[in-house]
């Protein structure tokens, strides 16, 4: 498996402003994925972090609300950018390891937009 | 159809009990069917996964069943115990390029001492 550590855990932020979520992993992986879980309810997928390029979004998902980097294969940030109450969710990075279909998540980063 | 169905939203079972969850797709696609374990306050874990070549796979008390024709698939916790309530969510990718986890909408298990 991989360990994968996300910062912050948890933070409050005020609307209009944004939060970049970093996701670190001990170990090389072949893909980094972001997901968002809102409240009591299950995973949606943001976007694909492609190394060195730009992310692959999800439909209703924008680069410009959400941007994504990935500079190396064990570390991406997700920026969410203009917050409103509706971004509170728990935001949650992925990986892949390589020959493995499995995908393991990070703790997750709960964030309340105030 | 890219969903993944999963019934029942909330399962309340007795100490000893089988709890079973239930998922349905619609892409015959998918080829790669993971559960998942959740916490409150952590991320989800990988409880165990299956393929659609095989119709059962067992992990000590955790099952998943899997009817292909039906495009159904199951998990059972046999024995279930009071540190088995969490939130439980079936998923599926297809392993093309792009391995994307489409996720049920989850199954919270509570069991009774």
């Amino acid at each position: 498996s991989a360990v994968i550590s996300q910062k912050p855990s948890r933070d409050i932020c005020q609307r209009g402003t944004s939060l970049t979520i970093q996701c670190q992993v001990d170990s090389q992986v072949t893909m980094m994925f972001w997901y968002r879980q809102q409240p009591g309810q299950s995973l949606t997928l943001i976007a694909t972090a492609n190394q060195g390029s730009e992310a692959t979004y999800e439909s209703g998902f924008v680069i410009d609300k959400f941007p994504i980097s990935r500079p190396n294969l064990t570390f991406s940030t997700l920026t969410v950018s203009n917050m409103s109450p509706e971004d509170s969710s728990i935001y949650l990075c992925s990986v892949r390891l390589a020959g493995r279909e499995t995908q393991y998540f990070g703790p997750g980063t709960r964030l309340l937009v105030l | 159809q890219q969903q993944v169905k999963q019934s029942p939203q909330s399962l309340i079972v007795q100490k000893g009990g089988i709890s079973i969850i239930n998922c349905a797709y619609e892409n015959t696609a998918f080829d790669y069917f993971p559960w998942y374990q959740q916490f409150p306050g952590k991320g989800p874990a990988l409880l165990i996964a299956i393929r659609p070549d095989v119709s059962e796979k067992k992990e000590g008390r955790f099952t998943i069943s899997f009817n292909k024709s039906a495009k159904q698939f199951s998990l059972h916790i046999m024995d279930s115990q009071p540190g088995d309530s969490a939130t439980y969510f079936c998923a599926a990718s297809i392993g093309d390029s792009s391995y994307k986890l489409i996720f049920g909408s989850g199954t919270r298990l509570l069991v009774r001492p």
